[in-house]
């Protein structure tokens, strides 16, 4: 079974400040690695998709890295927004399932005005 | 371009009736999948399709059952509802290849009583 482990649950962060979190996912068999921001009472909507080791990727004030020697990724958001508050979802895909998205539980952001 | 759609968006049941929902998209996408995600648990994947025709089971697929009868269309069947299966149910679709991302529709909320 692959096991996808995102870390913080949640958190809180003023306005203004700059967060990380983190995405763990097995080490071998990788094949790629997307990054979704999913609002309350919306779908989840896609940021980024990962697929080399050394992969960094931009957006705005989001960015997002990865390392699939050590098997994780950082979504990193600077400047803190309360538009920002969402829950953040990665998903590994392995390339002994490659149409499989799995995805770990999520961090929920909020930012505090 | 409507994306991903499901029908209905909301649906009340009472335990043993059954009942359908629709996920279509107009993409032509090859993959389609059906989610549901409950409190804690993230996004678990229930059955998913690679192509016209073809199904096949995911991470919880008991109590449910899929066809994928034309391309556009993932269908999703409970045939005898219970209250384990009160969630939110989410449909998504793709096309292969490791760059390509998930659209999800705007999900199903069912209550089963």
């Amino acid at each position: 079974i692959l096991n996808v482990e995102q870390s913080p649950q949640s958190l809180h962060v003023q306005e203004g400040d700059s967060t990380n979190f983190t995405c763990s996912f097995p080490s071998s068999n990788f094949y790629a690695l997307h990054w979704y921001r999913w609002e309350t009472a919306k779908s989840p909507e896609a940021l980024f998709v990962m697929t080399l080791n050394g992969d960094e990727k931009k957006k705005g004030r989001i960015s997002a890295t990865l390392n699939t020697k050590e098997g994780y990724s950082y979504l990193y958001i600077k400047g803190s927004q309360p538009e920002d508050s969402a829950t953040y979802l990665c998903a590994f895909r392995s390339t002994s399932g490659t149409y499989k998205y799995i995805f770990g539980t999520g961090t929920r952001l909020k930012v505090l005005a | 371009n409507a994306g991903v759609t499901q029908t209905p968006k909301f649906r009340v049941l009472k335990t043993g009736q059954s009942m359908t929902l629709l996920c279509a998209q107009d993409m032509n996408h090859e993959y389609m999948y059906w989610y549901r995600q409950d409190p804690g648990m993230g996004l678990r994947l229930i059955h998913y399709s690679v192509g016209e025709g073809t199904t096949a089971k995911g991470e919880v697929p008991d109590g449910y059952n899929v066809s994928r009868l034309k391309k556009q269309n993932f269908l999703l069947g409970l045939e005898s509802a219970a209250p384990s299966q009160t969630s939110v149910y989410f449909c998504a679709s793709s096309d292969p290849g490791q760059t390509y991302e998930q659209y999800f529709g705007p999900g199903t909320r069912l209550t089963v009583t």
